[in-house]
């Protein structure tokens, strides 16, 4: 099955700065890769998603990349504020398969 | 619309009872799944749904029942509870299965003592 790896689990950026998350994933055949937001107290909402057919995708401060070859996958954001601090996890599934979960990354965004 | 609901917010049980965890989508999806949170685990994929009368097992399906009767709901039952399912509930429903947007309800979190 398909097995994601997040990293870093806790990141800490100024305001302004860019904070960049990572994945890697084992299988091949995954063809999906969203990202989530999860504020305090509240369900995972997506941001942004990349499809295996594209490398690259932006959408404001928010961008997504990805590498078929290495399979790994980033999330870039830039100019941050502190409504970006929350808990991104990425993901992948392939075609009406099941999503399987990074671990999260803590983001703290501070003034 | 409401989109995804879920009953109760908030729920202690004791180690034996059981329980059923509700959820409701008003967006005729007909995907729905299932997941607990734990600290450092990411989200697992319990059971789920791809339409009424349709379910499978995820990643981590012990302890746990669902039944898909209708489009609109998918409740989640535990059997017997134990101390290892103190966690956060998450239903999630969506148009296309694993490959499209989760729409995600506000979450169960669950203590069992």
């Amino acid at each position: 099955g398909e097995n994601v790896e997040q990293h870093p689990s806790t990141l800490s950026v100024q305001e302004g700065d860019s904070a960049v998350i990572k994945c890697t994933y084992s299988d091949s055949a995954s063809n999906y890769f969203p990202w989530y937001k999860q504020e305090l107290g509240k369900g995972p909402q997506l941001i942004i998603d990349i499809r295996s057919n594209v490398g690259e995708k932006k959408d404001q401060r928010i961008a997504v990349t990805l590498n078929k070859t290495a399979k790994h996958f980033s999330l870039h954001i830039t100019e941050t504020q502190p409504e970006d601090s929350a808990v991104y996890f990425c993901a992948a599934s392939n075609s009406w398969g099941k999503l399987q979960f990074g671990a999260g990354t803590q983001v703290v965004v501070t003034p | 619309n409401a989109g995804v609901t879920q009953t109760p917010k908030f729920q202690v049980l004791k180690t034996g009872q059981s329980m059923t965890l509700q959820c409701a989508q008003d967006m005729n999806h007909e995907y729905m799944s299932w997941y607990r949170q734990d600290p450092g685990m990411g989200l697992r994929l319990i059971h789920y749904s791809v339409g009424a009368g349709i379910t499978d097992q995820g990643e981590v399906p012990n302890g746990y029942n669902v039944s898909r009767s209708t489009t609109e709901d998918f409740p989640l039952r535990l059997l017997s509870a134990a101390p290892s399912q103190t966690s956060v509930y998450f239903c999630a429903s969506s148009s296309a299965g694993g490959s499209d947007e989760q729409y995600f309800g506000p979450g169960t979190r669950l203590t069992v003592t």
